[in-house]
């Protein structure tokens, strides 16, 4: 199985902060990962697939980057609304895995 | 607009069983893999199960094998979750997902306890 190790695991950031997330798989995974965001009681919504394609309707200030074994997630400029939890998930082959999520919380 | 609207979440006791359903509509339902994911209160996001387009592939997580099954309804525009020997871990908001997994349905809960 592909262990995602997600760091760091919480962070206290400014408004305008640039913000860097990064999860590391246990083996390669090509380009087979997504980063999602979720705001609490909220349903996950999906920011970047295939480790660096950002979702329609997504700012431009989130960015990924990453192939094989590690991956990025950066937020160029923290916006009020970014506070939130950030996962990532493989989804290079089964079982799928997440990693344990970055909370990212108002400095 | 894509549409996932899941059901059949509630209370149940240990060793029980419940079904969720998820209704898809706004999408090719037949030409997409479908997924449960749940989430534990104050937990983060785990895969439980996927499900390929034509029932061919069935994949689980080792945490449910054996105990749930995933299965769907092309002509229903429909996937399920029949979840038996509920343990108290097993506690969660099920999501449906289609793959991969941009649209999301809103979660039904699952609380399993005496």
């Amino acid at each position: 199985d592909i262990q995602m190790t997600q760091s760091p695991s919480a962070m206290s950031a400014s408004v305008g902060d640039r913000v860097t997330i990064t999860c590391r798989a246990s083996q390669g995974i090509s380009n087979y990962l997504a980063w999602f965001q979720q705001k609490p009681g909220k349903v996950p919504k999906r920011l970047i697939y295939a480790s660096s394609s950002l979702q329609s309707g997504v700012p431009s200030r989130f960015s990924g980057s990453g192939s094989g074994t590690e991956f990025t997630l950066t937020i160029s400029s923290l916006q009020p609304e970014d506070f939130a939890t950030y996962y990532c998930l493989q989804h290079n082959s089964y079982p799928l895995t997440f990693g344990g999520g970055t909370k990212v919380e108002i400095k | 607009e894509v549409q996932l609207v899941e059901s059949g979440g509630g209370l149940v006791k240990p060793g029980g069983s419940l079904r969720l359903s998820c209704a898809a509509s706004g999408f090719t339902f037949s030409s997409y893999s479908m997924n449960w994911v749940r989430q534990a209160p104050g937990k983060g996001l785990e895969w439980v199960s996927s499900i390929s387009s034509s029932s061919s592939y069935i994949y689980y997580a080792d945490s449910v094998k054996g105990r749930f099954t995933i299965s769907r309804d092309n002509a229903k525009n429909s996937l399920y979750l029949q979840m038996n020997s509920l343990r108290a871990e097993d506690t969660a908001v099920y999501y449906c997902s289609c793959y991969p997994f941009d649209y999301w349905g809103q979660g039904t809960l699952v609380t399993v306890s005496s």
